[in-house]
């Protein structure tokens, strides 16, 4: 399956602390994807890092990517209570047009 | 406009209904896509558009028809469904296949009872 890995599944933190999540994959990474998607609604794209790149930051966002390990984590600093929705890594994987989702991480943000 | 948009917001149907699911984009994407997703799990892909013709079909049922009248429409038809189809129907686009990056629409909450 090339489905993804993610953990935590849930993650509770008072707001200005940082948030980490972690994706893997069994199969090779190629362009790995963070989306972020509040409770009943659509996904919001976050951040791409290619299989080329190490780390990418935005804004408060910070991406890392180990290919060896296939595996990306995600970095949220400072959270704040609207960070709170579920988080999902998305790799393309090997079939144009098919994005291999994680199984999401919840992060709760408490004021 | 980077937005996708999806109609209607919610929907309530019986088994034997007949409904449709609209989705429309103006970002001139080639690509769109249909998903379903279950509470607490990701989405499931069903079905990718690609130049207006279908290219992937995840062995969704047939009670399940899309249709790409434009390349900036989507549509998915819906046919005495089961209780177990209740979900979150997503829409996204794409620039094309290649492009890895898809936008989602807000969704459409379907009920079938």
């Amino acid at each position: 399956s090339q489905q993804g890995e993610e953990d935590p599944q849930a993650l509770s933190i008072q707001e200005g602390e940082n948030a980490t999540m972690n994706c893997s994959y069994k199969t090779s990474i190629n362009n790995l994807q963070w989306y972020r998607q509040n409770s009943g609604r659509g996904l919001v794209h976050l951040i791409l890092i290619r299989s080329n790149e190490r780390e990418k930051h935005s804004g408060r966002l910070r991406v890392t990517l180990d290919t060896s390990k296939k595996s990306s984590s995600l970095l949220i600093t400072a959270s704040r209570a609207a960070d709170t929705a579920s988080y999902f890594c998305a790799d393309r994987g090997s079939t144009l047009g098919r994005l291999y989702f994680g199984r999401g991480t919840q992060l709760t943000v408490w004021p | 406009d980077t937005e996708v948009t999806q109609t209607p917001k919610h929907l309530v149907m019986g088994m034997t209904n007949k409904k449709s699911l609209k989705c429309e984009q103006h970002m001139g994407h080639r690509a769109m896509y249909w998903y379903k997703q279950k509470a607490k799990k990701p989405p499931e892909l069903m079905f990718v558009y690609s130049y207006e013709k279908l290219s992937i079909n995840e062995s969704v049922p047939s009670r399940f028809s899309p249709e790409c009248p434009n390349s900036s429409l989507l549509n998915l038809h819906l046919h005495a469904l089961q209780p177990e189809d209740s979900a979150l129907y997503l829409c996204a686009s794409s620039q094309g296949l290649v492009q890895p990056e898809q936008y989602f629409g807000p969704g459409t909450r379907l009920t079938v009872t």
